[in-house]
């Protein structure tokens, strides 16, 4: 069975500095999708960024990157200059390409902004 | 345009009563599910529908039962509520695997209190 593990239940980072979020997960699938979720306190769960497991290129959002790493099972999300906007928490998820279409959640991380 | 919309956002109510809790989307999407977030913000999968038809039913107990009167609506129906039915409900929609942008579009919770 699919799992996705979330290692950091709490990261905290310097306002303007860079943080890197971990994610690992397990799979004996060679075809799937891996995202990051991100939930402030207003409870919206917010897509962050998405890896399709077939492209060998890291996915970037403007501020958000992740290091993709298929062979290690390592989906890790960094997020540069860090913003007071960007305190939530994270949720990597990966996504079976079966017929189920379910998403696999990690138990998240919550990240804390100092000003 | 709210993409997935699920109402009530609170819904305070005795133990013992029955209520629901609706969701729409207005992507076009084929699947539709319930998560439900405990108080630790763990994420837990309830029921996925496709087309109209349940294709995940997790370990819930049968006093939930989900009903799809057709693809855009998924409704969640909890009958003898308990105390331990307190948690924010997510109802989220996404895309068939294989087409772009497969990620879950969520609506912005129901946060259920049972007193």
């Amino acid at each position: 069975a699919q799992t996705v593990t979330q290692s950091q239940p709490e990261m905290s980072v310097q306002e303007a500095e860079t943080v890197t979020l971990s994610c690992t997960y397990d799979t004996s699938e060679s075809d799937y999708y891996l995202f990051w979720y991100k939930q402030p306190p207003s409870r919206q769960m917010i897509l962050v960024i998405r890896q399709e497991a077939y492209k060998q290129q890291n996915a970037t959002e403007n501020r958000f990157s992740v290091n993709f790493q298929k062979a290690a099972k390592s989906f890790s999300l960094k997020i540069s200059d860090s913003q007071l906007g960007d305190a939530a928490m994270y949720f990597c998820a990966y996504r079976t390409l079966d017929s189920n279409y379910q998403l696999i959640w990690g138990a998240g991380t919550k990240l804390i902004i100092k000003p | 345009d709210t993409a997935v919309s699920q109402t009530p956002k609170y819904l305070v109510t005795q133990m013992g009563n029955d209520k629901s809790i609706k969701c729409e989307q207005n992507l076009g999407h084929d699947t539709m599910y319930w998560y439900k977030q405990d108080s630790k913000k763990f994420l837990k999968i309830m029921f996925s529908y496709n087309n109209k038809e349940l294709i995940i039913n997790e370990t819930v107990p049968n006093r939930f039962s989900p009903k799809s009167p057709d693809k855009a609506h998924l409704n969640l129906h909890i009958n003898s509520l308990e105390l331990g039915d307190s948690a924010v409900y997510f109802c989220a929609s996404s895309q068939a695997v294989g087409i772009s942008g497969t990620e879950a579009f969520f609506g912005q919770g129901t946060r259920l209190t049972v007193v």
